[in-house]
């Protein structure tokens, strides 16, 4: 089945330090991708998203690239804040019949960012 | 702010209770999808309603059931409840069939 699998964690960073956390699917169809984040305490909110292979999503300074060859979409950003320290999500979605659609969602990564 | 609602923001009740979870989608947004976070499985997608009518079912199990009604808000029903039916409960809406889903604050339900 489809399925998503994020690096593990928890992610401690300094301040400024590039992050970058990986994510690898499956998937029978084409699926669209997602980042969201879940910050404490907090629903999740959409980050940013890719429909087809080599799109980039982009939001508040992070990025990451729909790559069929590798089936990834690793999130990357250049200087990290404190305020960025939260939980990251990768998902994806594959339309079904009649536009039936669930979200499938990789493990979650925790991110720390220290001042 | 997504723009979609979920009450109540908690809820602690007993092994063997009912509990109704209530979601408002965004305006404008047909389809209503149920979510479940917990610690040991994640997050699972449970249903998906569109405009009044399921159109996906996840792992949901048959004592949990859901709705949306005209007004296009959505209820979800877990009853016979267990200390593992503790977690947190998304609700998401899109404005298409197969748009992307902006999601809820969240219900946290806790089973004693």
């Amino acid at each position: 089945g489809d399925s998503v699998t994020q690096m593990e964690g928890p992610v401690t960073l300094s301040e400024e330090a590039f992050l970058t956390i990986n994510c690898t699917y499956t998937a029978t169809g084409y699926p669209s991708l997602f980042w969201y984040v879940q910050y404490p305490g907090e629903g999740l909110q959409l980050l940013l998203k890719a429909t087809k292979a080599d799109d980039k999503g982009s939001n508040k300074g992070f990025e990451a690239t729909y790559r069929k060859e590798t089936t990834s979409f690793h999130l990357e950003k250049g200087s990290v804040q404190v305020s960025d320290s939260a939980v990251y999500f990768c998902a994806l979605t594959i339309p079904g019949i009649q536009g039936a659609q669930k979200l499938v969602f990789g493990q979650g990564t925790r991110l720390t960012i220290n001042p | 702010d997504s723009g979609v609602t979920q009450t109540p923001k908690h809820l602690i009740t007993a092994t063997g209770q009912r509990v109704t979870l209530r979601c408002s989608p965004r305006s404008g947004d047909l389809s209503v999808y149920w979510y479940q976070q917990s610690l040991d499985q994640g997050l699972q997608f449970l249903i998906q309603y569109y405009n009044g009518e399921e159109r996906a079912k996840g792992n949901i199990l048959e004592r949990f059931s859901a709705q949306q009604f005209p007004d296009l808000h959505s209820e979800l029903n877990l009853s016979s409840l267990e200390l593992g039916d503790s977690a947190l409960y998304f609700c998401a809406s899109s404005g298409r069939l197969a748009g992307t889903q902006y999601f809820g604050p969240g219900t946290r339900l806790l089973v004693l």
